[in-house]
């Protein structure tokens, strides 16, 4: 298995502009996370999805993030419009069976809004 | 919400060297989690515990649930070892009960 996919590795873009960050969990795992990680607040968790559907999304941290699973096999992680503040290390994990078990990360995607 | 503390901050030793790592959390919890992030920032998952220990090659982990407290220990270090190591506490089924330390970052000279 090829592991969780994470795509793009390195974005750099523009205040205001719209960023797309994608993943694709391990085949057959029916848990997905999407991560931050800034030196400020190390890490955190921003939403979970199970069964491709949101179960918390408590983390987001405000309207402008916006998170989708429309399968099994992808995810998309949006930032409408980015900030400067929102330049930190975004990963996604993937497991079965919820938080309680063993997760899988991704290579993460490092975003820089400048 | 769960304060988890971790110590040291920062860790430099001798490669062979028995190495402890420390977490500390406020709260009861279901779970804890230990990861390693690599220098090139990749995040491992080494072990979830919820009580006694676990081992996995020269990585070991304890929990005392009664203490709140969890440790991790490194036997017969090696410079391959040097990562910054998290712990998160699992103490509910949502966001809110996913809390992580701020890590320790270990340097494990030849």
């Amino acid at each position: 298995d090829a592991g969780v996919i994470q795509s793009p590795r390195h974005e750099v873009t523009e205040m205001g502009q719209e960023v797309t960050l994608r993943c694709k969990p391990i085949s057959g795992h029916d848990y997905l996370f999407w991560y931050r990680q800034t030196m400020m607040r190390g890490l955190e968790l921003l939403i979970y999805f199970n069964n491709n559907v949101p179960i918390d999304d408590s983390g987001m941290p405000e309207d402008r993030f916006s998170a989708k699973m429309p399968n099994a096999s992808f995810s998309t992680l949006k930032i409408q419009p980015s900030e400067p503040r929102d330049s930190a290390v975004y990963f996604c994990a993937s497991t079965t069976g919820g938080l309680g078990n063993i997760q899988y990360f991704g290579a993460g995607t490092r975003l820089s809004v400048l | 919400k769960n304060e988890v503390e971790q110590s040291p901050q920062n860790l430099t030793a001798q490669e062979g060297e028995f190495i402890t790592i420390n977490c500390s959390y406020s709260v009861g919890i279901s779970a804890l989690h230990w990861l390693q992030q690599h220098p090139g920032g990749g995040i491992v998952s080494l072990f979830m515990l919820s009580s006694g220990k676990k081992k996995h090659g020269r990585l070991i982990a304890t929990i005392n649930i009664q203490e709140k407290h969890s440790s991790l220990h490194i036997t017969a270090s090696h410079p391959r070892d040097s990562a910054v190591y998290i712990c998160a506490a699992i103490s509910g089924g949502g966001a809110d009960g996913l809390t992580f330390g701020k890590g320790t970052h270990l340097i494990i000279q030849p």
